[in-house]
């Protein structure tokens, strides 16, 4: 099973600062890592798919990087309503596995 | 729209059982292998269990194997988990999502929650 190391745990920042994230892998698993947005009471909506591709309708100041076993998620600007849980999660191999999730708070 | 629905969660003593379900709409359900995902309280996600399009393909989480059943009927655009055996440990929000071949889950129910207690 690859397991998902995010980090850090918990982030809070002012509105306009930069975020990242970082997603570490137990093994290789190239680009098959994504990220994922869950606001409180809300299913998990698909921010960046294949470490850096941007899914349909995301806003530009989210972006993702990485490959291998070292993936990043990056915030531009923070906005209040960006306040959320994110998780990375890997689809390389079964089974599939999440990270353990970032709370990114804002000040 | 796209979407996914799912019903079926509960309250259930342990050793129960629930059939959950997740009916789909704005798409033709069986262009998609689905998945099951939950989330206990206040806990991270857990992927659970995928089936192929044509339902010919099954896999399970370890913690879920020999207990649950992933199943669909395309002909009802409607996905399925038969949930046996309940343990407490169990008890999540559980998310059907959908799955475009060698893409990752990229649409998600609001989630139906499980409850496992005595």
């Amino acid at each position: 099973e690859v397991l998902l190391t995010q980090s850090p745990d918990f982030q809070s920042v002012t509105p306009k600062e930069k975020v990242t994230i970082t997603c570490r892998a137990s093994q290789s698993i190239g680009s098959s890592l994504h990220w994922y947005q869950q606001k409180p009471d809300q299913s998990p909506k698909l921010l960046i798919k294949f470490a850096s591709q941007s899914f349909s309708g995301v806003p530009s100041r989210f972006s993702g990087s990485g490959s291998g076993t070292d993936f990043t998620l990056t915030i531009n600007s923070l906005e209040a309503e960006d306040a959320a849980t994110y998780y990375c999660h890997q689809s390389r191999t079964l089974p599939w596995t999440f990270g353990q999730g970032t709370k990114v708070e804002v000040k | 729209e796209v979407q996914v629905v799912e019903s079926g969660g509960g309250l259930v003593q342990p050793g129960g059982s629930l059939r959950l379900s997740c009916v789909a709409s704005g798409f033709t359900l069986s262009n998609y292998w689905m998945h099951w995902v939950r989330q206990a309280p206040g806990k991270g996600l857990l992927w659970v269990s995928r089936i192929s399009s044509d339902g010919s393909d099954t896999s399970y989480a370890d913690s879920v194997k020999g207990r649950f059943t992933i199943s669909r009927d395309n002909a009802k655009n409607t996905l399925y988990l038969q949930m046996d055996s309940l343990r407490v440990e169990d008890t999540a929000v559980y998310y059907c999502s959908r799955v475009t071949t060698g893409q990752p889950m990229d649409v998600w129910g609001q989630g139906t929650t499980v409850t496992v207690s005595s």
